[in-house]
Formats: C-alpha cells, structure tokens, sequence
C-alpha cells in the first residue's frame, strides 16, 4: 500500500466557502500532483510540484491553489468555493526520475 | 491528435474469456509506459510496466509496439473482479516528469457471469 493520505475524503459545503484539502505522503517523493476527476471521466491534471517551493500548473486551468513548503505536504486550497468545484479531487506522487505514481484515496468535493 | 487515445468501451466480456486491448500514443520519443487500473470512485492503482521486451504477471500481459506506437494489455481467464476501467499511462522521458505522465481516457471493462 502507497503511504500517500488525503483528508478529508468527503466534503459538502456552501458556495463561497474556502477550503484547503490536505494530501501527505511519507515515502519522501519530491514530485506531488493534484488530479480532478469527474464521475466516469478521465484525469485532469490542476497542479503539480517538483520539490519543496516549486508549484506549477497544469494542463486544466483550476481557481485553485497550492504550496509545497514541506517535501511530504501539499494542501490544495480554494478561496471560495462554487457549485463547479464540485469534483473528485485526486493528490499523487512519485519518486524524481522514475514516473510510478502513487495515489491518495482521494477528496470528493460536493459544492452546494 | 491526442497525446494517448484508448478506446472508451465499454467492453463486456464474458467470466473466462481473453480480452485485449490497446492504447496509441502519439510522441514517438515517449519512453515510459504503464497500465493503470481504477475502480469506480477509487484512486488509480499501478497494474503493471509495460517494458520494450513486453512483461507478463499472471493472467495479464502488457506488450508495446514502438514501431506503431502503441501499447497493449491482455486479460486471460477474466475473473468478475477484473471488472474495471484500465488507464494507459504514458511519459515522453525516461523518469517522467509531471507535465510528462499523460494518462488516457481509460477503456472500461465489464466481465459479466
């Protein structure tokens, strides 16, 4: 099993909220991801990290942001929260030069 | 084109048939390649490497044609349980990078009793 954790696994909240979904690994990988994926439909990739201070984004645009101030951590926020939002949202990582990545059970995110 | 196309399905196959299929990708200096597996409302899970000289594990066979770029998985004696959707994951470099592990679509497995 992967030691990679996402908290909370299921969030429902109001429009205009701000939220931070949590994702820790402890197998010490310096890349992380954030994945949004909706119910029968492919990954999106919204964020990813290279090491610690390095965000970039990635191939869908998200209102969403993320830090990397410790190699294990990488919380995802949004400032303020809307129906669209609403998605599974899927954090991963992999060890620099090999391209295996291991998944978090995932947040699924409901905006009402 | 997309970078990786797979075939969405689904496909319903019966309890102990072989099924097979592919994944295109369309950068030829793609160096890594892997089958993923997804349960419905799960997070992916590696299924397997796909390597140049082709791997098997068990009842599944993992085979890349770098000439017509594609990758493919092979079930034999499908069992209920290998009902889910296979990822195929591709990455343009060797170690991958982030903006480099494309996954596709996914096709979609229904074994049927």
């Amino acid at each position: 099993e992967a030691d990679i954790y996402q908290t909370p696994r299921y969030l429902v909240i109001g429009t205009g909220k701000k939220i931070t979904l949590e994702c820790s690994q402890t197998m010490g990988h310096d890349k992380m991801y954030w994945y949004q994926q909706d119910p029968g439909m492919e990954l999106h990739l919204i964020h990813y990290s290279y090491g610690v201070n390095s965000t970039e984004k990635g191939d869908l645009s998200s209102e969403s942001t993320v830090s990397r101030i410790r190699t294990e951590h990488f919380p995802l926020t949004l400032e303020s929260a809307r129906p669209s939002h609403t998605s599974q949202y899927l954090c991963a990582s992999s060890v620099t030069g090999t391209s295996e990545a291991f998944f978090g059970q995932g947040t699924r995110l409901t905006v009402v | 084109r997309k970078e990786v196309e797979q075939d969405p399905g689904p496909f319903n196959v019966p309890e102990g048939a072989t099924v097979a299929f592919n994944c295109t990708y369309s950068n030829s200096a793609s160096q890594s390649f892997f089958w993923y597996r997804q349960d419905c409302r799960k997070e992916p899970k590696l299924l397997m490497s796909v390597y140049s000289s082709g791997n098997e594990d068990g009842r599944f066979t993992a085979q890349l044609n770098r000439a017509s770029q594609y990758i493919s998985l092979l079930i034999r004696d499908s069992k209920l349980s290998d009902s889910a959707t296979y990822l195929c994951v591709v990455t343009p470099s060797p170690g991958g990078g982030a903006d480099g592990l494309t996954f596709g679509k996914g096709t979609h497995l229904i074994i049927q009793p």
